[in-house]
């Protein structure tokens, strides 16, 4: 099993649609999980850190569920611009370290 | 806002050439990394540094990869003989403590002919 799971999508959802992702993780020692989105040839950019009572910013509500091992990440009022790869990351306990382990992404499409 | 910075946008090379990558991380961050990402696939940890020593590297990061922080502010990321699977683009990333979020440059897409 893969250490952090992705579906790729895409999704193709309308613009205005309300959107929800996954991420499962294998490991139940993971400490920390991020939402980064990632335009086309760009590097990723930071959307949100993921905390254990959920938290909000805007349109984007990120969840964590440690019982299930994962994460989910819900996008309401979808606009053209959120249009992106969203990649979920997340950080396992190494030896003194840490190691971020990054999913492959789902890409999303909002069509106008 | 700070941000991670990169240098060069975009760097073509020979095969078999040196070829060096510049960072310039957070100012206030004390941990930094080098990712990679071949066009088309998922982001790969190359290597983590932290106290100016390596913290962990991955199997991709053999002998021919090599980082060092030269003075207070760059962070750089040297291959020795590049190969064409090297070819991708190089993601610098800082971070203010070890787990927390991380920053990413705007990256380095490097090509080998």
């Amino acid at each position: 099993r893969k250490e952090v799971e992705q579906d790729p999508g895409p999704f193709n959802v309308p613009e205005g649609a309300t959107v929800a992702f996954n991420c499962t993780y294998s490991n139940s020692a993971s400490q920390s999980f991020f939402w980064y989105r990632q335009d086309c040839r760009k590097e990723p950019k930071l959307l949100m850190s993921v905390y254990s009572s959920g938290n909000e910013d805007g349109r984007f509500t990120a969840q964590l569920n440690r019982a299930s091992q994962y994460i989910s990440l819900l996008i309401r009022d979808s606009k053209l611009s959120d249009s992106a790869t969203y990649l979920c990351v997340v950080t396992l306990p190494n030896g003194g370290t840490y190691k971020y382990i990054f999913g492959t992404g789902t890409r999303l499409k909002v069509l106008a | 806002e700070p941000e991670v910075t990169q240098t060069p946008s975009h760097q073509v090379t020979q095969m078999g050439q040196e070829v060096i990558l510049r960072c310039v991380p957070i100012s206030n961050h004390l941990y930094f990394y080098w990712y990679r990402q071949i066009l088309g696939q998922k982001v790969e940890f190359l290597v983590s540094f932290y106290n100016n020593e390596i913290s962990e590297k991955s199997e991709i990061f053999d002998d021919q990869f090599s980082v060092e922080r030269p003075d207070g502010s760059n962070f750089t990321l040297k291959i020795r003989s590049t190969k064409l699977e090297d070819s991708a683009m190089y993601f610098c990333a800082s971070s203010e403590r070890m787990g927390d979020e991380q920053y990413f440059g705007p990256g380095t897409r490097l090509t080998v002919t």
